[in-house]
């Protein structure tokens, strides 16, 4: 049983478009983490969110984090080619110390 | 250096022989950790190491796999045995005392290949 569960896995659109990637969870986190990363290359993070309902915006990217902190959402507004990547959510239980658990990721194209 | 250093970037092995993964992690960060990726997958936890405490080795799937941080820097990962189930990307990282609030910085990863 996957602890962080991902959707869509796969999403494919034309650039200019805006999408949303979900990550969701029935467990508590302390804090969650969103990393890219590229063919060949580890992960990259993006961002931290550490208080329910906390929104975040890096650019075109707005990142949200679920009021029970269970949940956490993903919005790229008008995608380009740049975006194109395998996004990660990873969540910190309570319980876990530094250790993050991560969800299967989805892979992003953004077509020119 | 300025990042996460892992050697090799690449290893072929065959069935049954020994394999050695270096992590090279920032300097100053007390924690380093182990994933393993498989093919387009989610990143599986393996072990934990935080400054001067016992590791976390909770992931670790089976007792041919272990690893040591010397000198609470340079880290190994050591697979014996191998098995053709062990084919995956091994990424190392490293964070200050607390990746939950800062982060995780990864290295490129150790691509290894069991035949």
């Amino acid at each position: 049983t996957q602890l962080l569960e991902q959707s869509p896995q796969f999403l494919s659109i034309q650039e200019g478009e805006n999408l949303t990637v979900y990550c969701n969870s029935s467990s508590v986190f302390s804090s969650l983490q969103w990393y890219r990363q590229e063919p060949g290359e580890g992960p990259v993070l993006l961002v931290t969110v550490v208080t329910g309902g906390e929104v975040k915006k890096l650019k075109r990217l707005t990142f949200q984090f679920g009021d029970a902190r269970k949940d956490s959402s993903l919005h790229i507004t008008a995608a380009q080619p740049g975006d194109t990547g395998l996004y990660l959510c990873a969540g910190a239980e309570e319980t876990s110390g530094s250790r993050l658990t991560f969800g299967e990721g989805t892979q992003l194209t953004v077509n020119p | 250096g300025a990042g996460v250093s892992q050697s090799p970037s690449n290893k072929v092995t065959e069935k049954g022989k020994d394999v050695e993964l270096r992590c090279d992690p920032i300097s100053g960060h007390t924690a380093l950790y182990w994933y393993r990726q498989s093919l387009g997958q989610g990143l599986e936890f393996l072990i934990y190491f935080q400054g001067n405490s016992a590791p976390d080795k909770s992931g670790l799937p089976s007792d041919r796999f272990s690893a040591e941080r010397t000198g609470g820097s340079v880290s190994t990962l050591t697979i014996q045995r191998t098995q053709q189930e062990d084919s995956a990307v091994y990424l190392c990282a490293s964070s200050p005392w607390t990746g939950r609030d800062y982060g995780y910085t990864f290295g490129s990863g150790t691509r290894l290949t069991v035949v």
